[in-house]
C-alpha cells in the first residue's frame, strides 16, 4: 500500500512565523501534492512538483513556497504565517501516468494564532 | 473556465441506493475519478472513468457520459459507515496535470 506522511496531525503557530509542513511519500512517485482544505470550498491545489527540484504553481499559491530535494519528500512552507492560513492541509502523491489516482496523507490541522 | 458541480448534501437510508450526481464544464477532459473522505481522515481512491460508460467495484459504480459533462457516482446497499463526503475531480487536460476538484457531496446515512 502507498503511504504518504505528513508530519504532525496538529500543529499551532503565532503570525508572522515560517511554518513547515513536511510530507513523505514510499512509493517512488514522480508527482506531489499540497492543498488546503477549507469548508465550503473544497480542496485548492497550492503548488505541485512532479520531479525533484521542480515545482509549479497551483491556483492559490500566494504566501507559500515549496521545496523538493529528493523525490520522497515534498515541503510546504508559509513564509510569515497569517490568520487566514489557518486550515486543513493535504499532501498527496502519485505516479506520472493519467490514468493513476493521487494518494493523499492524513492531513495537517494548522491553527495560526 | 473550469467548473465541477455537486450537490452539498444528501440524506440516504440504509439499505438503500444513492446517485451523487457530477457535472463539469472543463477546457478539455482526460478522466474523471471519485474519492471518499470520511470526516477528519484522508480522501481514497474510489473509481476513475475516461471512457463513456459504467465501472462496477463491488457496491459502488460510476457512469461517465463525456458528451454531458456528467457522471454519477451510484452507491447500492448503503451502509452506516459510508457516511462520508464525495469527491467528484477531473483531469482537464492531456498530459501530467493536477486534477481540478469539486466542493464535495456530504451523504449521511441514516437508519
Amino acid at each position: 500500500d502507498v503511504k504518504v506522511t505528513q508530519s504532525s496531525r496538529y500543529l499551532v503557530k503565532r503570525t508572522g512565523e515560517k511554518v513547515f509542513l513536511e510530507c513523505v511519500q514510499d512509493m517512488d512517485h514522480e508527482n506531489m501534492f499540497w492543498y488546503r482544505q477549507d469548508p465550503g470550498l473544497g480542496l485548492r491545489l497550492i503548488y505541485f512538483s512532479y520531479d525533484v527540484k521542480m515545482k509549479e504553481k497551483g491556483d492559490i499559491p500566494e504566501g507559500y513556497s515549496v521545496s523538493r530535494e529528493k523525490k520522497e519528500r515534498f515541503s510546504l512552507i508559509l513564509e510569515s504565517a497569517s490568520t487566514n492560513q489557518t486550515s486543513m492541509y493535504l499532501c498527496a502523491s502519485s505516479l506520472l501516468s493519467p490514468d493513476q489516482p493521487q494518494h493523499f496523507g492524513d492531513g495537517t490541522r494548522l491553527s495560526i494564532l | 473556465g473550469q467548473n465541477i458541480d455537486q450537490p452539498t448534501e444528501m440524506t440516504a437510508t440504509e439499505g438503500a441506493i444513492v446517485q451523487i450526481n457530477c457535472t463539469y464544464q472543463t477546457s478539455g477532459f482526460n478522466g474523471l475519478f471519485w474519492y471518499q473522505q470520511h470526516a477528519g481522515e484522508a480522501p481514497t481512491f474510489l473509481s476513475y472513468n475516461v471512457l463513456d460508460g459504467l465501472e462496477e467495484k463491488g457496491r459502488f459504480s460510476s457512469f461517465l457520459s463525456r458528451s454531458k459533462g456528467y457522471s454519477y457516482l451510484l452507491l447500492k446497499e448503503l451502509q452506516m459507515k459510508d457516511s462520508a463526503s464525495y469527491l467528484c475531480a477531473v483531469r482537464d487536460r492531456s498530459g501530467n496535470t493536477p486534477l481540478v476538484f469539486g466542493k464535495g457531496t456530504r451523504l449521511s446515512v441514516i437508519a
